[in-house]
């Protein structure tokens, strides 16, 4: 069964950092490119950063290029999300996700971060 | 990057009207497009992929189409319990960018 689970969500005063992992499991994590989705409170939602399988690309949208940092582990079968630079805009429900072969989507229930002084 | 044009933004419809929400992507993605619904609250919750394939679970009354850059989801039938907002996303080569989200409100 294939679980993905966030953490490092945490209350951060603006300007602050954080770094968020996923743990997978129940797949071969390397052989997929991996997301990082976030929610604001009341908003939509908005794709933030992807890397593919072995970590060599990575993709990031607007509104975090410069201040967020993807990477993985494949040993460990992890992701993270380095995010610095953290502003009111970044609180949000972050869910690590990713495509499977068949196109389908599997999602983690993902990790509250909150930026607020 | 590509982006998810989403439309109407909401919707107002009665129960048993026949409602289709639709999704254009910025260029060609073939049939790398996911559908969500989404309830106050709660995460979102996938309903279809690979723009046409139901995910288990999910009621017939629930349809996908399309490919390239238009796609469309389709509730046949509308029940109560489909008041949410419906996100479009693309998958083209990983979970990428989403649609601005359609309000469904039930009349």
């Amino acid at each position: 069964e294939v679980q993905l689970l966030e953490s490092g969500g945490a209350l951060v005063q603006p300007g602050g950092s954080l770094r968020l992992s996923c743990a997978a499991s129940g797949f071969t994590f390397s052989n997929y490119a991996m997301s990082w989705v976030r929610q604001a409170p009341g908003k939509g939602l908005e794709w933030v950063s992807a890397i593919s399988g072995r970590g060599g690309d990575t993709y990031y949208g607007d509104s975090v290029k410069g201040r967020f940092t993807i990477s993985r582990d494949n040993s460990k079968n992890t992701l993270f999300l380095q995010m610095n630079s953290l502003g009111a805009e970044d609180t949000a429900m972050y869910y690590c996700a990713f495509r499977g072969t068949s196109g389908r989507g599997y999602w983690g229930q993902g990790t509250l971060v909150t930026v607020s002084s | 990057d590509i982006q998810m044009t989403q439309s109407p933004s909401s919707v107002s419809a009665s129960v048993g009207d026949r409602v289709t929400v639709t999704c254009r992507a910025s260029q060609d993605i073939s049939t790398w497009l996911a559908w969500y619904q989404q309830k106050p609250g709660k995460a979102p919750k996938l309903l279809i992929y690979a723009a046409s394939s139901l995910l288990s679970g999910v009621p017939s009354r629930f349809s996908g189409s399309g490919s390239g850059t238009d796609f469309t989801l389709t509730i046949s039938s509308l029940q109560p319990e489909d008041s949410a907002t419906y996100y479009c996303q693309q998958t083209n080569t990983f979970l990428g960018t989403f649609g601005q989200g359609t309000r469904l409100e039930i009349k």
